[in-house]
């Protein structure tokens, strides 16, 4: 069936380095994605969102890339830094108002 | 800054018991959803709810689950008859509209023994 997977289950980099995190997705029909930020014992913080109709958006310190013909998602952080060890997760809006988010990726940032 | 509440933050029940999970949505939102997450694994979307109706569901959210928004501000989760497999955390998240951010609250971790 359709689903959101993601690549890589624990990525870790030193603080300073960039990290890229991606996401695969299956239903072509989904036009919303947003990255969440989850920490221990707390919700999904939102980070970023993209629409199907844009192939990159910037944030503060943060870069979703959207390739619509491979159906991938990646998320670039630049200078990571210890506080954004968290795990991250993608989510992609297919059905009207559903969000399906993928398994997560582990970012550990070394000191 | 506006933020989704939850309560209560942890309960325990006893299997077959029923439970009321309850959240605070951000005040201008109209589109309201709850989400679980079973330790260590994704989170799964259950329900979205809009202009007092149920909007769509997953098939986690069978007839033992309801929504309600009893008034202008709660929104509530109710399992009717808790089961073992029911333990999770439990997400509120509320959007201004559809295709739009998605905030979250802290989660309401359910136990049920």
């Amino acid at each position: 069936g359709e689903n959101v997977g993601l690549h890589l289950p624990t990525l870790s980099v030193q603080e300073g380095d960039n990290s890229i995190i991606n996401c695969a997705y299956s239903n072509s029909a989904s036009d919303y994605f947003i990255w969440y930020k989850q920490e221990s014992g707390k919700g999904p913080q939102f980070i970023i969102d993209i629409r199907s109709n844009m192939d990159k958006r910037q944030g503060q310190r943060v870069t979703v890339l959207l390739n619509k013909t491979v159906k991938h998602l990646s998320l670039q952080i630049a200078a990571t830094q210890p506080g954004d060890s968290a795990v991250y997760f993608c989510a992609e809006m297919g059905g009207y108002s559903t969000l399906t988010f993928g398994k997560g990726t582990m970012l550990l940032v070394s000191p | 800054e506006p933020e989704v509440t939850q309560t209560p933050s942890h309960q325990v029940t006893q299997m077959g018991q029923e439970v009321i999970l309850r959240c605070v949505p951000i005040s201008n939102h109209l589109y309201f959803y709850w989400y679980r997450q079973i330790l260590g694994q994704k989170v799964e979307f259950l329900v979205s709810f809009y202009n007092n109706e149920i909007s769509e569901k997953s098939e986690i959210f069978d007839d033992q689950f309801s929504v309600e928004r009893p008034d202008g501000s709660n929104f509530t989760l109710k399992i009717r008859s808790t089961k073992l497999e029911d333990s999770a955390m439990y997400f509120c998240a509320s959007s201004e509209d559809r295709a739009t951010e998605a905030f979250f609250g802290q989660g309401t971790r359910l136990t049920v023994v």
